[in-house]
């Protein structure tokens, strides 16, 4: 099973909201991404954790929180976005060591 | 600075023929490359990955050619089946870090390949 599930599948917010995305894998990868990716353009690596810590942050704005409660779950915590936000929100996961990461189908981002 | 460059936004084959999909980087600390396809309204998908240290990496109908030399890896599909539509990443890492921090991908910006029936 290399299933990595996103919830909710679509999300239109507008500039004021609070939102969060969610992503969960049972496989035991130690190792937790999110990525956006706009409209034609290649995913961009956002945010990773490694053992429920944040390893890696790509100087991602602090209106995106992310949040990693346990090692079966990630979550990507939005507030105050911009209209230029609006894109696709992966998530994936790898064991730690290994380049092959297991991607959901993503979230699709709209904000007003 | 784009390191991991597919210069074929398309590409279109005939089912049963050879598809080869490019893919140039110019980070030379990438050691690990890994292709990956994407259908609509799904997530990326693994197909198959290459190692520095190798040259060539065969998974049934899919093979990925690694030319250290050029910064160039291709991956051929033999034969092209119609189901093969989608869009093709591919992706590079490398560097320190990754058993400790997780690994960072870098991606291209995908090829589009369509197999006609």
């Amino acid at each position: 099973d290399t299933e990595v599930t996103q919830t909710p599948k679509h999300l239109v917010m507008g500039m004021t909201n609070k939102k969060s995305l969610k992503c969960e894998q049972h496989m035991g990868h130690r190792a937790m991404y999110w990525y956006k990716q706009k409209a034609k353009k290649p995913p961009e690596l956002m945010f990773v954790y490694s053992y429920e810590k944040l390893s890696i942050n790509e100087s991602v704005p602090s209106r995106f929180s992310p949040e990693c409660p346990n090692s079966s779950l990630l979550n990507l915590h939005l507030h105050a976005l911009q209209p230029e936000d609006s894109a696709l929100y992966l998530c994936a996961s790898s064991p730690l060591g290994i380049d092959i990461q297991y991607f959901g189908a993503g979230t699709r981002l709209s904000v007003l | 600075d784009q390191q991991v460059k597919q210069n074929s936004p398309s590409l279109s084959v005939q089912e049963g023929r050879i598809s080869i999909l490019n893919c140039d980087y110019t980070n030379s600390m990438f050691d690990y490359f890994l292709w990956y396809k994407k259908y609509p309204a799904e997530g990326p998908t693994f197909l198959i990955s290459i190692s520095s240290i190798k040259d060539k990496n065969e998974d049934g109908r899919f093979t990925v050619f690694l030319n250290k030399s050029a910064k160039h890896l291709s991956l051929h599909i033999v034969p092209s089946q119609p189901g093969d539509s989608a869009v093709y990443f591919c992706a590079a890492s490398g560097g320190a870090g990754r058993e400790t921090s997780g690994s960072r991908l870098t991606f291209g910006e995908g090829t589009q390949l369509t197999v006609n029936p």
